[in-house]
């Protein structure tokens, strides 16, 4: 039963134009939410971050919104560029035997059109 | 942000034989974690290597299938034994950064394939 929930399997966007991608989970143990961008035969890597306490996290051209209530975060990148095209992970942590430990979606994949 | 390499970067390998996995970090790192990525898939937990003590495994993984070394701070290594073609996945390390829980660092994967 996956606890991290990436509905949509691809995206694609216009340049310049506003890319949202969205993530649902289940588990309310949850305390951090991430968003890691992942290129063809590199390892995923960070880009932004937000607490549970918190409803939005801004850094640049990406904003992660979080609504706990209905489980569900987001995360916007504007203006999109051909260079955010990746796959983008959503992933939640929790503390678990003593570590933080993420759990992980199936990831979008963004394609960004010139 | 941590520097994690890993070797080998992909390998094609025979049914039933073994792979050694290892990962090396720029700095000291309490916990480790190794994870699999299956094609299509999200990444999957397999265990967390924390220096001095056996690796904690995630339900579905063992350690006679994925035996876990951590001699020190800097480094680990995963074995993915008596593989099959169901072993074909990206593994990759992964170390934890900043407080909280806050963000993770990622190697570069090892692309497994087993014929």
């Amino acid at each position: 039963d996956q606890q991290v929930k990436q509905n949509s399997p691809s995206l694609s966007v216009q340049e310049g134009r506003i890319s949202i991608l969205n993530c649902d989970y289940t588990n309310s143990m949850f305390d951090y939410f991430l968003w890691y961008k992942k290129y063809p035969a590199e390892g995923p890597t960070f880009l932004i971050s937000i607490s549970s306490i918190k409803d939005k996290n801004e850094d640049g051209r990406f904003t992660v919104f979080l609504n706990k209530s209905a489980k569900h975060l987001s995360l916007h990148i504007v203006p999109s560029q051909p260079g955010d095209s990746a796959v983008y992970f959503c992933a939640a942590s929790e503390i678990r035997a003593g570590s933080y430990q993420l759990t992980f979606g199936k990831g979008t994949k963004l394609s960004v059109i010139p | 942000s941590a520097v994690i390499s890993q070797k080998p970067s992909r390998d094609i390998c025979q049914r039933g034989t073994s792979l050694t996995i290892q990962c090396q970090v720029d700095s000291q790192v309490t916990m480790m974690f190794w994870y699999r990525q299956q094609p299509g898939q999200s990444l999957t937990l397999i265990a967390t290597a924390n220096q001095g003590s056996e690796a904690t495994y995630e339900s579905g993984f063992v350690i006679d299938k994925f035996p876990i070394s951590r001699p020190n701070l800097t480094f680990s290594t995963l074995t993915v034994s008596n593989m099959s073609p169901e072993d074909s996945s990206i593994y990759l390390c992964s170390v934890e950064q900043g407080a909280s829980g806050t963000r993770n660092d990622f190697g570069p994967g090892t692309r497994l394939t087993v014929l």
